[in-house]
């Protein structure tokens, strides 16, 4: 089955700075690529997403980038509040097959 | 429109013991899915149901059982308890046609198997 690795696993950047995370997986056919955010003792929430056949995707300071070839996927957030703090996961589907693949999670602290 | 419901929110069992975990959407989603998250493991898909009457395995599905009688109830069993299932369990589901990928999570259960 499909493989998804996550780095880094702790990330502490300062108010106002850039984060990014990243991903790969290992099968080559996963054609979709969601990321989300988990805070302290809450559910998962979809924040930003990605198919195989787009490069970018933006949603305000939200942004990733797939890079097929290389089979690996970022996300980047810019100008960072304290609000953005909390776990964040990527995950990599071949939607036809109905199965999600996720990664370990990176904690993210933003330090005000 | 509640969305993805689960109950209990928290339950602790002894080794051995059976339960099953509630799952119900009302967005009248084709597929569900079970996930159980662990420290630094990220979400684990248990089984998953693309419609009434159609379960299948995911990743880690030994020590569960599932059924899919109705499209908005999707309940998890647990046989017989053992400590190495305790974990955070959510349910998800999604729509499977129209282009629609998002997957969404109930708030989940957390479970202590002693």
């Amino acid at each position: 089955g499909e493989n998804v690795e996550q780095h880094p696993s702790t990330l502490s950047v300062q108010e106002g700075d850039s984060a990014v995370i990243k991903c790969t997986y290992s099968d080559s056919a996963s054609n979709y690529f969601p990321w989300y955010k988990q805070e302290l003792g809450k559910r998962p929430q979809l924040i930003i997403d990605i198919r195989s056949n787009v490069g970018e995707k933006k949603d305000q300071r939200i942004a990733v980038t797939l890079n097929k070839t290389a089979k690996h996927f970022s996300l980047h957030i810019t100008e960072t509040q304290p609000e953005d703090s909390a776990v964040y996961f990527c995950a990599a589907s071949i939607v036809y097959f109905n199965k999600f693949y996720f990664g370990s999670g990176t904690k993210l602290n933003v330090k005000p | 429109n509640a969305g993805v419901t689960q109950t209990p929110k928290f339950q602790v069992l002894k080794t051995g013991q059976s339960m099953t975990l509630q799952c119900a959407q009302d967005m009248n989603h084709e597929y569900m899915s079970w996930y159980r998250q662990d420290p630094g493991m990220g979400l684990r898909l248990i089984h998953y149901s693309v419609g009434a009457g159609i379960t299948d395995q995911g990743e880690v599905p030994n020590g569960y059982n599932v059924s899919r009688s109705t499209t908005e109830d999707f309940p998890l069993r647990l046989l017989s308890a053992a400590p190495s299932q305790t974990s955070v369990y959510f349910c998800a589901s999604r729509r499977t046609s129209g282009g629609e990928e998002t997957q969404y999570f109930g708030p989940g259960t957390r479970l202590l198997v002693l």
